[in-house]
């Protein structure tokens, strides 16, 4: 089964400094791959998606994650955090033509004035 | 604000009783999926529904049943609480033909069992 692995379970960050969220996958098949950010008391919400189309992917509120095969990776970075990108942060995996996401456990991004 | 809407918001309840956890889907979406988010599990995803039929299983324990109504609404049972069925429970659907993995998520069920 395809597995992601995410680096950290807490990053802290200060706001202006690059935030880098590490994800690390596993797949005998290409794989679409995907983060989605969890604010407090509320749902997830899709940041960006990896589909073959493009290696560098960009999401929403300048976030941005690059796919390299040969490393199984897909980090999430953003040149500048900001206070409002405090949230958790989930890497997943598609699995099958029923597009069951499989997710990391999730790092916990804290922003410092 | 996704279009998922998940009922109730929050539910306290006691061991051995039993629960149902009601999500209403996008417009049109034919498919929803329900997770569970604990501390230490983190998102488990339990089942799915496609148009009615059972899609794909998941981590669900033999206490939870699920299914999918002809208005397309979901519907998940726990039964026979226990403490560590305590967590958020969320349902998410997608469209037809999606992108993969383009899954809209509700705002969660928090289910307190004590």
């Amino acid at each position: 089964a395809q597995s992601v692995t995410q680096l950290g379970s807490h990053v802290s960050v200060s706001e202006g400094a690059l935030v880098l969220l590490r994800c690390n996958y596993s797949s005998s098949v290409p794989p679409y791959l995907f983060w989605y950010v969890q604010y407090p008391n509320q749902g997830l919400q899709l940041l960006l998606k990896y589909t073959s189309a493009a290696t560098l992917v960009k999401g929403i509120n300048g976030f941005e994650a690059e796919f390299k095969k040969s490393e199984t990776s897909f980090h999430l970075t953003k040149p500048s955090a900001h206070m409002s990108d405090a949230a958790e942060y989930f890497c997943a995996v598609s699995e099958g033509s029923n597009y069951k996401l499989t997710f990391g456990k999730g790092t916990l991004l804290t922003v410092n004035p | 604000d996704s279009g998922v809407t998940q009922t109730p918001k929050h539910l306290i309840t006691a061991t051995g009783q039993r629960v149902t956890l009601r999500c209403s889907p996008r417009s049109g979406d034919l498919s929803v999926y329900w997770y569970q988010q604990s501390l230490d599990q983190g998102l488990q995803f339990l089942i799915q529904y496609y148009n009615g039929e059972e899609r794909a299983k998941g981590n669900i324990l033999e206490r939870f049943s699920a299914q999918q109504f002809p208005d397309l609404h979901s519907e998940l049972n726990l039964s026979s609480l226990e403490l560590g069925d305590s967590a958020l429970y969320f349902c998410a659907s997608s469209p037809t033909s999606p992108p993969p993995g383009e899954l809209f998520f509700g705002e969660g069920s928090r289910l307190t069992v004590l």
